[in-house]
Order: C-alpha cells, then structure tokens, then sequence
C-alpha cells in the first residue's frame, strides 16, 4: 500500500525557515511517472499549490508564482522520501500543508495525499 | 490568478443527487481536460474522486460523475449518503505560468 508519511515542526517563528519532510512507502522518489508535490491550505487562501519535483532522466522542479522567490523542494533519494523548505516566512504562511503524488507527471492530479501538517508561523 | 468559483455549501437528502459548479476561466478550465475533483472530510487526507474531468480512479463509487461545458466543471454525486457529508474542491491546470489553481471548496451537507 502506498503511503505518505509527514514530518516536521508545527511551530514555525517568523523570518525563518519552514522545513517537512514527507516519506513515501510503496513507491519511488524516482518514479519515471509520477511527480511528488506539496501543497497548503489556509482559510484565507484555501487550497494551493506550492510545487513539485520529479525525475525524467534527471530532476526537474515546478514551483507557484506566490512562493517562487522562498521555496525549494528536494528529494533525498538515499530515504525516498522529499521535502519542502520555505524561507522567510511570515504568519500568512500558517497553513496545513499536505504533501501528495502526481501519479502522472503533468497530468496535474493528486491521487495520494499524506495526512497533512499544521504549521502555525508565530513569535 | 483567482481561485475557481464554487458555491460555498449545498445541501441534499439521502438519496437525492445534488451537482457542485466549478467556474473558472478560458485560461483554464476551459482550454484544458485536466480539471480535478477532491473530497475532504475535515482531518483526514483529501481524496480524489474525478480527474481529468470525468474520469473515476478505482475505488470511486459511480454515485460520483462529473463533466465540463466551457469554463464550468460539473461534478454531481448521485444517491446522496451520510458518508457523502465534506468538503469538495475542484482543481485545473492553468497553463505553464500558474500551473494550478483550486477552488475555494464547497461544503456538502447530507441532512
């Protein structure tokens, strides 16, 4: 059965930097078809996508425009698992944040989800 | 880019059906097939029940169909039950600047 399994602090102070961690079971960070994302929800922004990387020959990375200049997302292929970083974060970046798999790469579905991540951004 | 528009809550009996828009625009959901459907039951992971438009992963009960006409995706579930009771977001691919945009969710009620 595949199974994402979450990771990391819930309590995150501003300026620094948010880091989870998601390990996959089941299946492969280096997937030829699927892509390995994270995304976040909030009640003021709902649902967003943050980004994804996946593995074609060699890795590639997508990232949202919103978050593009803080984020980085890698996998570390020696655990299969990936992680997310976010810089400089502020208390607009409190969200669950959910780590999922793209079955297919660039069929833009999520059809596994882990269970997702409260991080609250405060002092 | 905007969240794509669903009604913030609807409501049907057991059995009834009840369908769930999802408004976006030519940028969008209307200029491709890769629109997305998730149920959320508050707590737990969310769920896929439709991608890329109408088709159903296995597992998904066939209560559960959606389509699309223009910029509207469409999803209706059928022989409404207790269990039915979440969350519901629709997704779409928005092209290569955006990526992917999510509705802002619509709440099911099974009264």
């Amino acid at each position: 059965q595949v199974q994402l399994q979450q990771s990391g602090p819930g309590l995150v102070k501003p300026s620094q930097t948010l880091s989870l961690t998601c390990a996959i079971s089941g299946d492969s960070v280096f997937s030829n078809s699927a892509a390995w994302n994270w995304i976040r929800q909030s009640p003021s922004r709902g649902l967003e996508w943050l980004g994804r990387t996946y593995y074609k020959s060699k890795w590639y990375n997508d990232y949202a425009v919103s978050v593009k200049s803080r984020i980085t997302i890698t996998p570390d292929t020696s655990k299969n698992q990936f992680s997310l970083q976010l810089n400089s974060v502020a208390p607009e970046d409190t969200a669950v944040y959910y780590c999922a798999r793209e079955g297919l790469a660039g069929h833009w579905y999520f059809d596994l989800w882990g269970r997702g991540t409260l991080v609250t951004v405060s002092s | 880019q905007s969240a794509l528009t669903q009604p913030a809550s609807v409501s049907g009996s057991p059995g009834q059906s009840i369908t769930i828009s999802c408004t976006g625009t030519s940028s969008d959901v209307g200029n491709y097939d890769l629109v997305s459907w998730y149920q959320h039951h508050p707590g737990k992971a969310p769920k896929l029940i439709i991608y890329e438009v109408s088709k159903r992963p296995s597992g998904v009960s066939s209560r559960f169909s959606a389509s699309k006409s223009g910029n509207t995706a469409s999803l209706t579930i059928s022989g409404l039950q207790a269990e039915d009771e979440a969350d519901y977001y629709c997704c779409s691919y928005a092209g290569t600047t955006t990526y992917l945009i999510f509705g802002g969710g619509t709440k099911l009620t099974v009264l």
